[in-house]
């Protein structure tokens, strides 16, 4: 069964550091661009980063130069390093999967980071 | 970049056929036909129902069908049921320096 599963949320002061994982299983981790999406406690969601399968990344104007995604196919895992966290940045992060149609096929339960003093 | 407008809930009874429009521009719904639409229940990741505008994935039920009219897309769910009650979203690519990929505003589905 493919899956993706998320974990590394957590309660962090602003300005503090916190680092996602997402195991995936089931499919060819390697072959697939991936994706990091957020959903603030009662929004909508809102994409954040990805990483393709040949390394490139991208990341949305709000998080560039504070998030860092990242990939490591061997063990068939993606991650997502957020530092100087911002209250704006607490939100539930899934990991998705994406298709060559821009669609996501494949997504994680989410992790919850919570930012507060 | 704004997220795509969606109607913020929409509700039918059981058995009935509700439509959740999702506006943007001629930048991104008008001019890409990868629109994609997700279902999320409470506490779940959300669920790929549409890709390509109109094409369902292996295993979503045909009550489930998109289509796109200009800078509009639309999901149609025919025969309302209780497990459709959720939030429904659309994406699409988009690639600006703001963001690559946009999502609808949500809309809450209520079945009656």
């Amino acid at each position: 069964e493919m899956q993706l599963a998320e974990s590394g949320g957590g309660l962090v002061q602003p300005g503090g550091s916190l680092r996602l994982s997402c195991a995936a299983s089931g499919f060819m981790f390697r072959d697939y661009d991936m994706h990091w999406v957020r959903q603030g406690a009662g929004k909508g969601l809102e994409w954040v980063s990805s990483i393709g399968a040949a390394g490139d990344t991208f990341y949305a104007g709000s998080v560039r130069g504070r998030f860092t995604v990242s990939r490591e196919n061997a063990n068939n895992s993606l991650y997502l390093q957020m530092n100087s966290l911002q209250v704006g940045d607490a939100a539930v992060y899934f990991c998705a999967r994406i298709t060559r149609s821009d669609a996501y096929d494949l997504w994680g339960q989410g992790t919850m980071v919570s930012v507060s003093s | 970049q704004s997220a795509l407008t969606q109607p913020a809930s929409v509700s039918g009874f059981s058995g009935q056929s509700i439509t959740i429009s999702c506006t943007g521009t001629s930048s991104d719904v008008g001019s890409y036909n990868f629109v994609s639409w997700y279902q999320q229940h409470p506490g779940k990741g959300p669920k790929l129902l549409i890709y390509e505008t109109r094409t369902r994935p292996s295993g979503v039920s045909n009550r489930f069908s998109g289509s796109k009219s200009g800078n509009t897309a639309s999901l149609t769910i025919s025969g309302l049921q209780a497990e459709d009650e959720a939030d429904y979203y659309c994406c699409t690519f988009v690639g600006s320096d703001a963001s690559h990929f946009v999502f609808g505003t949500a809309t809450r589905v209520t079945v009656l």
